[in-house]
């Protein structure tokens, strides 16, 4: 199947600086998500993204499919950006929009 | 719109105890989608539906049972449960084969 890697593993980062995360994956694809899971374990769909360029507030994601990879931008980092940034792909050839998610960068946002 | 609803959000069961996990959505969507999050791990897809009365495995569907009898329902049973199914579970669903995927909030299981 798919494989979707995601780096770094870990980041720090020191309130308001920016960062880039990276979502690489094996195969074309037709949903590429990014997720941001909270200290609570709860969900939250930031982009839903298979192609393009989208922003919203401090967060921008770009996917280049023809090239197999997303980043996530996040600018001004703030302590409420911490947690578990995923990256999740559904393979054109799967069918059913079966989303396989990559292991997740962690944020650690420092006041 | 509620969106994705799960119940219950925590639950404890003992070994070899059975138990129904509910998802309801209201979005009128087509596809639902059971994920099991482990700790420390990325979610993985258990059985999905792409309609009323149609399922199918995922990834990791042995220990478990799906059905579709609704468009709005599609619970997730565990039968003899195992420490190995101490997980989250995340119910989604969404409105094509292609399109965004919505969640809902989860339910922590424990089994002891």
């Amino acid at each position: 199947g798919i494989q979707v890697e995601q780096s770094p593993p870990d980041l720090i980062l020191q309130e308001g600086a920016n960062s880039t995360l990276r979502c690489n994956f094996s195969d074309s694809v037709n949903n590429l998500q990014w997720f941001h899971q909270n200290p609570w374990g709860q969900l939250i769909n930031l982009f839903y993204i298979p192609s393009g360029t989208k922003q919203n507030g401090r967060l921008s994601a770009t996917t280049v499919a023809t090239e197999r990879y997303s980043l996530l931008y996040i600018s001004s980092s703030q302590t409420t950006d911490s947690g578990v940034y995923f990256c999740a792909v559904a393979a054109i050839k799967a069918a059913g929009n079966k989303l396989t998610f990559g292991g997740g960068t962690r944020v650690l946002v420092k006041p | 719109n509620a969106g994705v609803t799960q119940t219950p959000k925590f639950r404890i069961l003992k070994i070899g105890q059975s138990m129904t996990l509910q998802c309801t959505q209201d979005m009128n969507h087509n596809y639902m989608y059971w994920y099991r999050q482990d700790p420390g791990m990325g979610l993985k897809l258990i059985y999905y539906s792409v309609g009323a009365g149609i399922t199918d495995k995922g990834e990791v569907p042995n220990g478990y049972n799906v059905s579709r009898s609704t468009t709005e329902d599609f619970p997730l049973r565990l039968e003899l449960a195992a420490p190995s199914q101490t997980s989250v579970y995340f119910c989604a669903s969404s409105s094509t084969g292609w399109g965004e995927q919505f969640f809902g909030p989860g339910t922590r299981l424990t089994v002891l």
